[in-house]
This record gives C-alpha cells, sequence and structure tokens, in this order.
C-alpha cells in the first residue's frame, strides 16, 4: 500500500527555534495532506489541510503564523513549527489520502517534538 | 459540528473475551466510518471501515453501523493481549473539504491474560 514517510521521528529543540517536520510520499502523489496535533492519551487533533499548490486550510483556532504548513509538490508537505514553546511539545502526524483504496488514509509515523 | 464521541473506558478484558467498542456521532448526514488502532508513541493504522448499515466481519473484528440510532461499534473477539492500544473512531462525512476525518478521543483497551 501506499507509505507516507515521515522525518524527523524525534526533535528537541530549544524555545524560540522553529522545527520543520516533513512528509513524503513514497510512490504515490499526495494532493492532499492532513496534518494532525495528538497530546498524551488524547485523540487526534486536525490542525489543517494542506493541498499542492494552494493555501492550507486552518482548522479553528489553530495559528496560522505558528504553524506554517506548505505543499509545494505532489510529494512532499511540510509543517514548521515558528518560534517554539513548551506548550507546542506534541506530537505531530501526517496523513494523505491512499490513491489505492477509496476509504483509505495512510499515516506518516509521526515526530515527538519537545521544547525545553 | 459533527462530532464523534466514544465511551471513555479504559477497558479491561481478559484474554479469550469479547471486547465491544462504541461510538456514536452527531450528525445524520452520509458517512463513513473506521476503526484506527493505535499503540504508544505511534501513528493510527487502520482495522475496519464500514459506510452501509449492519455488520462487517474481518478476522476477530467485526464492525457494526446503525444509522439510525446514530452508533457504531468494534467487537473484538478472542481477545488478546497483543489487542491492548488506544482504538480511534473516526467519521468522514461526504461533502466535508477534501473528506478530512472526524475522531473520537479513543478507547484504552487492555486485555490481561
Amino acid at each position: 500500500g501506499a507509505v507516507v514517510s515521515q522525518h524527523p521521528s524525534r526533535v528537541i529543540c530549544k524555545s524560540g527555534t522553529s522545527v520543520k517536520i516533513e512528509c513524503r510520499s513514497l510512490d504515490f502523489q499526495a494532493t492532499t495532506m492532513f496534518w494532525y496535533r495528538q497530546f498524551p492519551k488524547k485523540s487526534l487533533m486536525l490542525m489543517a489541510t494542506s493541498n499542492e499548490g494552494s493555501k492550507a486550510t486552518y482548522e479553528q483556532g489553530v495559528e496560522k503564523d505558528k504553524f506554517l504548513i506548505n505543499h509545494a509538490s505532489l510529494t512532499l508537505s511540510t509543517l514548521t513549527v515558528t518560534s517554539a514553546h513548551p506548550e507546542d511539545s506534541s506530537f505531530y502526524i501526517c496523513s494523505a489520502r491512499d490513491p489505492e483504496f477509496a476509504y483509505g488514509y495512510t499515516f506518516g509515523s509521526g515526530t515527538r517534538l519537545t521544547v525545553v | 459540528q459533527k462530532e464523534v464521541e466514544q465511551n471513555s473506558g479504559p477497558l479491561s478484558v481478559p484474554e479469550g473475551a469479547i471486547a465491544s467498542l462504541n461510538c456514536t456521532y452527531s450528525d445524520r448526514g452520509s458517512q463513513s466510518f473506521f476503526w484506527y488502532r493505535q499503540y504508544s508513541g505511534k501513528s493510527p493504522e487502520l482495522i475496519m471501515f464500514i459506510y452501509s448499515n449492519g455488520d462487517k466481519e474481518d478476522g476477530r473484528f467485526t464492525a457494526q453501523l446503525n444509522k439510525a440510532s446514530q452508533y457504531v461499534s468494534l467487537l473484538i473477539r478472542d481477545s488478546q493481549p497483543s489487542d491492548s492500544a488506544t482504538y480511534l473512531c473516526a467519521a468522514r462525512w461526504y461533502g466535508t473539504s477534501y473528506g478530512k476525518l472526524t475522531f473520537g478521543q479513543g478507547t484504552i483497551l487492555t486485555v490481561h491474560p
């Protein structure tokens, strides 16, 4: 099946710095990528939907200037957490529609971000 | 507001028993439902999806959908300790932007030997 490669798997950064998370679709074109955030023992919260070549659609309450999403190609979407603070520490996961399966979504392996 | 609610759990069952996980949703519009399993520190993996009323079976798993009552459930037969995980129910409403999923809060299942 379709595979989404997400990097890095873990990152620790200092407060005030920016962190970029990449999701690449392997062997398929992901026209749409979903970005989620998950707090410990909580469910996945959709942050935004990114589409190749256009601006991302952010969910209500998500700061667009803090969580920059770029979907410059059909195989790469990136999430940049700008000026990170400890409260941004979380598990971030990307997901793409599986082109081989009408009801399928392929998830990246997730990125554990810790801001110190 | 389209919402998905899961029974809070945690749920603990003995090995070999049937685990029953439930989920309700708020909007009667046409939709499809997904059950994901998530191990700690990992991303979700799809167990089953269902979009028609009734039961759908796949191995030890059975998904049940009742659109009139607005609930969907997942039964796990012959539960194994390896089934211990968080189970996420998700819904996709037709016509929503780009087919985004709405997740429930998850139910933690523990299968004890």
